[in-house]
């Protein structure tokens, strides 16, 4: 079964990092490109970044680009994605999700998601 | 960046209603598109990728269909655990870009 655990959600000031992980299981993580989905409260669904198996690629939102950056360990399979210069537009929750495959391929799972919120 | 356009932005309907929810992109996607429910609280479930193929253990009473710009998420008989929000994604390119989505509402 396909697990998808979000951590390192918070409270944090307006200019201000957090680090969200995403600990994969039940699937061979090294085999799927991975992808960060936000949610602000109330609103649709925000695609913010995606990662090939590798994670020589990357693709970023225009709203996140040169703010955040995804990665991720093969080696522990988790996910990642460091946010800096947060904004309280960037409050959200935000979803670790697993591609069918590459980066070309759909999302098919989701985590339950990590919560930010940027406030002073 | 496409732009995908989802209609309606809500909609009311009963239990064995057949349900027809569109979206179209801003430009030619092929077949590269996905549907997704999300329930209150709850992570969005993908329901068809490939505009028209059903992810496994979805039931068979949805549908999808279309290719190019114009394409259509189809509830056969309506049951009321699909009382959702419901996404169309474009796969074609990044950025990826969802549709603002479809409330479906109990009539």
């Amino acid at each position: 079964e396909v697990q998808l655990l979000e951590s390192g959600g918070g409270l944090v000031q307006p200019g201000g990092s957090l680090r969200l992980s995403c600990a994969a299981s039940g699937f061979t993580f090294s085999s799927y490109a991975m992808s960060w989905v936000r949610q602000a409260p109330e609103m649709g669904l925000e695609w913010v970044s995606t990662v090939s198996t590798s994670g020589a690629t990357t693709f970023y939102a225009d709203s996140v680009k040169g703010r955040f950056t995804i990665s991720r360990d093969n080696s522990k399979n988790t996910l990642f994605l460091q946010m800096k210069s947060l904004r309280a537009e960037d409050t959200a929750l935000y979803y670790c999700a697993k591609h069918r495959g590459a980066v070309t391929t759909s999302i098919d799972y989701w985590g339950q998601g990590a919560l930010v919120t940027v406030s002073s | 960046a496409i732009q995908m356009t989802q209609s309606p932005s809500s909609l009311s309907a009963s239990v064995g209603d057949r349900v027809t929810i569109t979206c179209r992109a801003s430009q030619g996607i092929r077949s590269d598109l996905g549907w997704y429910q999300q329930k209150p609280g709850k992570a969005p479930n993908l329901l068809i990728y490939g505009a028209s193929t059903l992810q496994s253990g979805v039931p068979s009473r949805f549908s999808g269909s279309g290719s190019g710009t114009d394409f259509t998420l189809t509830i056969s008989s309506l049951q009321p655990e699909d009382f959702a929000t419901y996404y169309c994604l474009q796969d074609y390119n990044y950025p990826r870009t969802f549709g603002q989505g479809t409330k479906v509402e109990i009539k």
